[in-house]
């Protein structure tokens, strides 16, 4: 599977749209890409996840760009709640690995 | 939907004794369920892989006979810490996937070894 890279950390005002970019340049084309969120002590949340269209769910849209190096999760409306570490992770289709990386830690500002 | 559960959520046990984690996929049926170790600021590490009624599948530097997976149904799969020490002490993280390959986690359970 493709490797990513995500900033370490950001910080994202309390009502305002968070977005979380990464990067994945060796992505194939039957990789997916994946986001998850870790809160505290708690087990990952899956959020969204999209091979080369935009998606968007209630939590969230990612954005894909259309070369694929690259995509961004979208928070429309960040709340504190929001708090957490967050995982893009490329999977190719049929392995059921998921490899974490280091994230990014994201957080919400009052 | 896709909800996991684990049990317990957490466990103090002491040195060289065997602890059990459950996990269970209480609203669908499991294909694959996946066990995870997590140490404090580190990121998830994958220990191990398991398909119902089918022997696990250890990753690289993962002892299969100090972690035994049972993987007995499509909904419970468990993790037993044989003859646990102290650098076992960890947050233990359970998955699983349905028919669309998306993994769903359980909340995980924390293990302290005294």
């Amino acid at each position: 599977d493709a490797k990513t890279t995500q900033p370490p950390s950001m910080d994202c005002a309390e009502g305002r749209a968070a977005n979380l970019p990464c990067n994945h340049s060796t992505i194939s084309g039957n990789e997916y890409v994946y986001w998850y969120r870790q809160i505290h002590s708690q087990g990952p949340q899956y959020i969204i996840h999209g091979l080369k269209n935009n998606e968007t769910n209630e939590m969230a849209s990612l954005i894909i760009t259309e070369d694929r190096k690259s995509s961004t999760l979208i928070l429309p409306h960040a709340t504190l709640r929001d708090t957490a570490v967050y995982y893009c992770i490329v999977k190719t289709a049929g392995n059921e690995k998921l490899t974490f990386g280091t994230g990014t830690r994201l957080t919400i500002i009052p | 939907g896709a909800v996991v559960s684990q049990h317990p959520s957490r466990v103090i046990c002491k040195s060289g004794t065997s602890v059990k984690i459950e996990c269970r996929s209480l609203d669908f049926q499991a294909t694959t369920m996946f066990w995870y170790r997590q140490f404090p600021k580190q990121s998830l590490m994958l220990m191990a892989t398991s398909n119902e009624g089918s022997k696990a599948t250890y990753e690289q530097g993962v002892e299969k006979d100090k972690f035994l997976i049972n993987h007995a149904s499509l909904t419970l799969s468990t993790l037993t810490v044989t003859s646990a020490h102290p650098e076992d002490s960890s947050f233990y993280i359970c998955s699983a996937t349905g028919l669309k390959e998306t993994q769903y986690f359980g909340p995980g359970t924390r293990l302290l070894v005294l």
